[in-house]
């Protein structure tokens, strides 16, 4: 059973061009998070989708950022006109199941560098 | 998110036993204790979790204290492949029923040979 996957691992862009990060979760998972984690911090929450459905967007910024997880397909990350402070990696994480006691299996992650 | 205190850092001998603690002294009565670890440009790995017993995996083990305000996290033999960061992470279920991870600086293992 193949794990989660993104793609690209790493990204180069720069300042205004958008980003589309892709993430497939494991077979059988409906549910996706993204979260971002900035230069020697931790990870931080964004956003939690289910299949054509956003769950809980609230760690999203407000702005340039956008993710989907269509009916088929990977989940979506997207941001538009990159900033240099967009600059980290980006894990998205998938589980069978929402709850407290289901893992959440983590991906490689994409590292978005914005020269 | 009820909040965890960890160490910034440990370190330990290869194949000796290391505990890691955890402070999370304003636990709920449903939060569940969860351990995430990072390893070196890798995305988060599960490790282990509970709620009031100790449990135990292939990977680990992990020790609740009777109030539920503080936990350990133990690694019965160091291996150099166990450096990472450690993540001691509390899980409550929102009113929507699902939770997400909330991660803070967790503990820097470091092993050495």
């Amino acid at each position: 059973n193949a794990g989660v996957m993104q793609n690209p691992r790493h990204l180069v862009r720069r300042r205004g061009q958008e980003a589309r990060l892709r993430c497939s979760p494991m077979k059988g998972h409906s549910h996706v998070y993204w979260y971002r984690q900035l230069p020697e911090e931790g990870l931080k929450f964004m956003v939690y989708l289910q299949k054509e459905n956003i769950i809980d967007e609230s760690g999203m910024p407000k702005e340039r950022f956008s993710a989907e997880f269509p009916k088929e397909g990977p989940s979506i990350l997207r941001i538009q006109q990159v900033v240099r402070g967009d600059s980290a990696a980006y894990f998205c994480a998938s589980s069978q199941r929402q709850g407290t006691t289901y893992e959440q299996y983590f991906g490689p992650g994409t590292r978005l560098t914005v020269t | 998110d009820a909040k965890t205190t960890q160490p910034n850092s440990m370190e330990s001998n290869e194949e000796e036993p290391v505990h890691l603690p955890c402070n999370h002294s304003t636990i709920s009565g449903t939060d569940y204790i969860h351990w995430y670890r990072q390893l070196p440009s890798q995305g988060p790995e599960y490790v282990i979790h509970g709620l009031t017993s100790n449990v135990n995996n292939r990977m680990a083990s992990l020790a609740i204290a009777e109030d539920r305000k503080s936990s350990t996290l133990i690694l019965h033999r160091a291996t150099l492949r166990d450096a990472a960061v450690y993540y001691c992470i509390l899980r409550a279920v929102r009113l929507a029923g699902y939770s997400t991870l909330t991660f803070g600086k967790g503990t820097m293992l470091l092993v050495s040979p």
